[in-house]
């Protein structure tokens, strides 16, 4: 089945820092979600964009849907251990609204 | 307001035996959907429904049927349990925002062995 392609695999970060993720796709999207998902979890919605070019953030994340409409990124600003997660990113394609997901970024956050 | 929730949240079964998955959305969705999520695979979606008395298959629905006889309701059935079926599964619901978009809200999920 189609998968977005999600970069990096995986993250190891200082707390403080930045971390930026990112998702393509050879299929243009008219939604890109990006969700995070703890251990044991089910996914939670961090951030939604419905318009090409559209720029959105959620307290210290901040989430661009590309002007091509076939990539989105995210980004986290002075990560702090509760960051730690998988990061997934989905995109919703036109006519009925199916999520099509990324593989995912795994962060880790250092003390 | 509990969104999405899922029973049972863990279960074994032997291989061969059934068993049904309850998903329930109390925000008036018209869309649900069931996932399996595997080890670096990602979510792949099993079976949705685009409202009550309609389903569909999706990427990986051999092995699986669903019913929505209610709204507020997603069932998954397992009629002959393999080890392959092994996996987490979620349950989501979205409704669509004319002229914006969709989001899809997920349940906590239920984990599934196979044995």
């Amino acid at each position: 089945g189609q998968q977005l392609n999600q970069s990096p695999q995986s993250m190891f970060i200082q707390e403080g820092e930045d971390v930026s993720m990112n998702c393509t796709s050879s299929s243009i999207f008219n939604t890109w979600l990006w969700y995070k998902q703890d251990p044991g979890e089910g996914p939670v919605l961090l951030i939604a964009l419905y318009k090409a070019g559209e720029l959105t953030s959620n307290g210290r994340l901040t989430a661009q849907f590309g002007i091509t409409r076939k990539d989105s990124f995210l980004n986290i600003s002075a990560s702090i251990p509760s960051d730690v997660g998988i990061y997934f990113c989905a995109g919703l394609g036109t006519g009925f609204q199916k999520l099509v997901f990324g593989t995912g970024t795994r962060l880790l956050v250092s003390p | 307001n509990a969104g999405v929730t899922q029973t049972p949240k863990f279960r074994v079964l032997k291989t061969g035996q059934s068993m049904t998955l309850l998903c329930a959305q109390d925000m008036n969705h018209e869309y649900m959907y069931w996932y399996r999520q595997d080890p670096g695979m990602g979510l792949r979606l099993i079976h949705y429904s685009v409202g009550e008395g309609t389903t569909a298959k999706g990427e990986v629905p051999d092995g699986y049927n669903v019913s929505r006889l209610k709204k507020q309701n997603f069932l998954l059935g397992l009629e002959s349990a393999a080890p392959s079926q092994t996996s987490v599964y979620f349950c989501a619901s979205s409704t669509p925002l004319a002229g914006v978009g969709e989001t899809q809200y997920f349940g906590p999920g239920t984990r599934l062995l196979v044995l």
